[in-house]
């Protein structure tokens, strides 16, 4: 089946410090690949996502690359703010995301400290 | 970006009891939504796909009789816990999308716990 496997936090950081949340997935296939944000208190949002291997996602500052070789997708940001503070999913989908459901790693709790 | 509401945002109910939770797509035609249950610590599980005017796709693993599914419309989506037990008490989320290719819009979740 299908899985996707992403560091556990808290991940505690500085203000202005660099960012990598790992993921990295097993799927049939050729899937979309999904970085989503929570919020406290909101719903899921879409970050970012690439739908092929060698695309890059981005997204206010952030980037991410569908490496099939590796099967990853690490998140990364070259100076993370405060308001960067919330958790991160990734999640994986083989239809696009559109006409199934995603699956998704257990989500990476970010602290970002001024 | 389009909007997903949940209501009830929390909800504690008696053992035995059934409670509804309602998902609406606020500003747009959800054709799909899909209904997720988050653990503690763990990740979103999808439960079920429904289609609206369809019966609901559950996973496997996941009672259909104990967790009823209706769209009825195509801003509507509910979620019917029946006969709950204080093993049912999470975080339910709910998605909606326009179709395949379309973005998938979460809802804010509702914490059910179960007494």
């Amino acid at each position: 089946g299908n899985s996707v496997t992403q560091m556990e936090g808290p991940v505690t950081l500085s203000e202005e410090a660099f960012l990598t949340i790992n993921c990295t997935y097993t799927a049939t296939g050729y899937p979309s690949l999904f970085w989503y944000v929570q919020y406290p208190g909101e719903g899921l949002q879409l970050l970012l996502k690439a739908t092929k291997a060698d695309d890059k996602g981005s997204n206010k500052g952030f980037e991410a690359t569908y490496r099939k070789e590796t099967t990853s997708f690490h998140l990364e940001k070259g100076s993370v703010q405060v308001s960067d503070s919330a958790v991160y999913f990734c999640a994986l989908s083989v239809s696009g995301g559109g006409a199934d459901g995603l699956t998704f790693g257990k989500g990476t709790h970010l602290i970002i400290q001024p | 970006g389009a909007v997903v509401s949940q209501h009830p945002s929390r909800v504690i109910c008696k053992s035995g009891t059934s409670v509804k939770i309602e998902c609406r797509s606020l500003d747009f035609q959800a054709t799909t939504m899909f209904w997720y249950r988050q653990f503690p610590k763990k990740s979103l599980m999808l439960m079920a796909t429904s289609n609206e005017g369809s019966k609901a796709t559950y996973e496997q693993g996941v009672e259909k009789d104990k967790f009823l599914i209706n769209h009825a419309s195509l801003t509507l989506s509910t979620l019917t816990v029946t006969s709950a037990h204080p093993e049912d008490s999470s975080f339910y989320i709910c998605s909606a999308t326009g179709g395949a290719g379309y973005e998938q819009y979460f809802g804010p979740g509702t914490r059910l716990t179960v007494t």
